[in-house]
């Protein structure tokens, strides 16, 4: 079975930009999660969807948006861009509480 | 708030060395605890959780741990750690309302 997948792998943007994030969870799984993560510290809980909904949010601007497809893959929208927005993003589908992740995009704020 | 720490930023240790990794958990409620690990070029995958039961809990790899409500506390342990065991491990907690929080990991070491 094909695991989480995120594209692009890598991304630099300019600030105030925007950028759309993808994400396609592993086979019948419902939920999937966002993550950042900055060098030196542990994945930071952004949102998570499950069914199409909204289901938990993190502690992030309103910047930051996602939505979930009708086929449970997920985009996360990043607007407004700043330097502080570089890091790791991370996806995550699963099954009951378990995480399985995706190998993530890094994305560099210049 | 929901809050998790991890003690040790950076542990190195020879092979057939013990290993205690040291996880705090602070949340009001009912918590279910895992350890995540990444190895060098790899996903983060899960090694082990803790849900309800038997306190101690088994992972992959021949680690365990031990989940103590009293003190907040979910450490990972291995008698004998092997040079494979490079990596790089997160506590995390997730609560029943679906957020989660992950410790800001230790790098594990081991030398050859």
């Amino acid at each position: 079975d094909a695991g989480v997948t995120q594209s692009p792998t890598h991304l630099i943007k300019t600030r105030g930009q925007q950028v759309t994030l993808r994400c396609s969870p592993i086979s019948g799984h419902k939920s999937v999660s966002w993550y950042q993560q900055v060098l030196g510290q542990g994945p930071q809980f952004i949102f998570q969807y499950y069914e199409k909904e909204e289901r938990g949010r993190g502690n992030f601007p309103d910047r930051f948006s996602a939505r979930q497809f009708p086929n449970y893959s997920s985009e996360l929208n990043v607007n407004a861009l700043l330097l502080g927005d570089s890091a790791l993003y991370l996806c995550a589908s699963s099954w009951g509480e378990r995480l399985y992740f995706g190998p993530g995009t890094r994305l560099t704020v210049t | 708030a929901q809050s998790v720490s991890q003690h040790n930023h950076h542990v190195i240790l020879s092979e057939a060395a013990s290993l205690e990794l040291g996880c705090n958990y602070s949340y009001g409620g009912t918590v279910n605890l895992f350890w995540y690990v990444q190895y060098p070029g790899q996903h983060l995958q899960l090694l082990l959780k803790y849900f309800s039961g038997d306190p101690l809990v088994k992972g992959i790899k021949g680690f365990e741990a031990e989940f103590i409500k009293s003190k907040f506390s979910f450490n990972l342990r291995k008698p004998s750690v092997q040079w494979s065991d490079t990596a790089e491990y997160f506590c995390a907690v997730i609560s029943n309302a679906g957020k989660s929080t992950f410790g800001d990991g230790t790098t594990l070491t081991v030398k050859p």
